[in-house]
């Protein structure tokens, strides 16, 4: 079985501040890990993945994430928000085994304040 | 552009009432699964393919059936309408055997059931 949890359901930085939401996943074999980011009235877009090559992984828009096995974490981070990053954001696993399918978190709205 | 195609994009439906979600994509994908997204939950998978003639159930699979005869489509059908049923349905699909591999997403269809 697999599942995540993304840590608050709304987050609210300043542009230019630095971005920060929080994903624990659970998964009885190694995760495939990804990001997707969905703009309103948009389908998702995949940020980035973690396929258990570098731990730390870069991702499109200037995102990156990194891979802790020890935390069981994958936390999402941008080192200067953007007004363009408002959307939601998603955090999914998936692995090799079984149905081999996304198993998503809740969600993440980001907020960015001029 | 290569991609998936979900159509209608929008659509509103008496309870009681049937209709079919369509879904193609041109990338010769063999996964293919549906999504219902519901606010705060996340997107959660109803029915996927692994192929042409096999499909499976997901996490929540009632009320829709599916089928797939060919590689390239893959119909999701509500046969009796209820208001619970109100969300927006994504398709996505990817290369069987490689759930490393993103998946790719439809634009999604918001049903409203009155």
């Amino acid at each position: 079985a697999q599942s995540v949890t993304q840590l608050g359901s709304h987050v609210s930085v300043s542009e230019g501040a630095l971005v920060l939401l929080r994903c624990n996943y659970s998964s009885s074999v190694p995760p495939y890990l990804f990001w997707y980011v969905q703009y309103p009235n948009q389908g998702l877009q995949l940020l980035l993945k973690y396929t258990s090559a570098a731990t730390l992984v870069k991702g499109i828009n200037g995102f990156e994430a990194e891979f802790k096995k020890s935390e069981t974490s994958f936390h999402l981070t941008k080192p200067s928000a953007h007004m363009s990053d408002a959307a939601e954001y998603f955090c999914a696993v998936s692995s090799y085994m079984g149905r081999r399918a996304l198993t998503f978190g809740s969600g993440t709205r980001l907020q960015v304040q001029p | 552009n290569a991609g998936v195609t979900q159509t209608p994009k929008f659509q509103v439906l008496k309870t009681g009432q049937s209709m079919t979600l369509q879904c193609a994509q041109d990338m010769n994908h063999e996964y293919m699964s549906w999504y219902r997204q519901d606010p705060g939950m996340g997107l959660r998978l109803i029915h996927y393919s692994v192929g042409a003639g096999i499909t499976d159930q997901g996490e929540v699979p009632n009320g829709y059936n599916v089928s797939r005869s060919t590689t390239e489509d893959f119909p999701l059908r509500l046969l009796s309408a209820a208001p619970s049923q109100t969300s927006v349905y994504f398709c996505a699909s990817r290369l069987t055997g490689q759930p490393n591999y993103g998946y790719t997403f439809g634009s999604g269809t918001r049903l409203t059931v009155v």
